[in-house]
């Protein structure tokens, strides 16, 4: 019944390793977004697709790639990690926009040693 | 650009204390305003919202008014409890489709 799912849950992983995080929902949303919080609990938005088309790219590192094959579905694909992409990833979802609000998975946690 | 400002914490209260953590608001348009709360190791819930001027948004105790002339959005409750305690963030949804987020303000509520 999990709303907005994401895996892995914890990822620890080597500088210059490539990692995927996968994201679904079941709440028929049209729209999907990947933020990320930082140690000091920051939260910063990163991408955003709408009906599998990309709606909000910020200034991210071209080394994270989103990636939406259908509408409930949002990955987020990072190359070459480094030691300062450990963070809390999130993802979340909304209808008509997001004016009621957005729903948010219980985040990824990406430790780069 | 939108942007959201929210009072620092951490904020340490004793249990039926009341408590008010502040934030205003700086966007173009008509924006909508929420609170989500986030638990210790767990994600972000929607806690209350508001779409307008003037509307309340309530749940489990907890209120905040959309006040335009101010533009502020100030999250209350009358009397706290242990399990309050979180890491509470204001958040404004622009016409731009994102949503903007304070920095967070954690709360811990001592029995």
């Amino acid at each position: 019944d999990t709303a907005v799912s994401q895996t892995p849950k914890y990822l620890v992983t080597q500088m210059g390793n490539d990692k995927s995080i996968k994201c679904e929902q079941n709440l028929g949303h049209d729209t999907m977004y990947w933020y990320k919080q930082d140690s000091k609990k920051f939260l910063k938005i990163m991408f955003s697709y709408n009906n599998k088309e990309l709606i909000i790219n910020e200034t991210v590192p071209n080394r994270f790639s989103p990636k939406s094959p259908d509408k409930a579905h949002l990955n987020l694909h990072i190359n070459s990690l480094e030691l300062g992409d450990s963070a809390v990833y999130f993802c979340a979802s909304s209808q008509e926009s997001g004016i009621r609000g957005y729903t948010f998975g219980s985040g990824t946690r990406l430790t780069v040693v | 650009g939108n942007s959201v400002t929210q009072m620092e914490g951490p904020v340490t209260l004793s249990e039926e204390a009341f408590l008010t953590i502040n934030c205003t608001y700086t966007a173009t348009g008509y924006p909508s305003l929420f609170w989500y709360v986030q638990y210790p190791g767990e994600g972000l819930q929607l806690l209350l919202k508001a779409t307008k001027a003037d509307d309340k948004g309530s749940n489990k105790g907890f209120e905040a008014t959309y006040r335009k002339e101010t533009t502020s959005f100030h999250l209350e409750k009358g009397s706290v409890q242990v399990s309050d305690s979180a890491v509470y963030f204001c958040a404004l949804r622009s016409n731009d489709y994102k949503l903007s987020f304070g920095a967070g303000t954690t709360v811990t509520v001592r029995a």
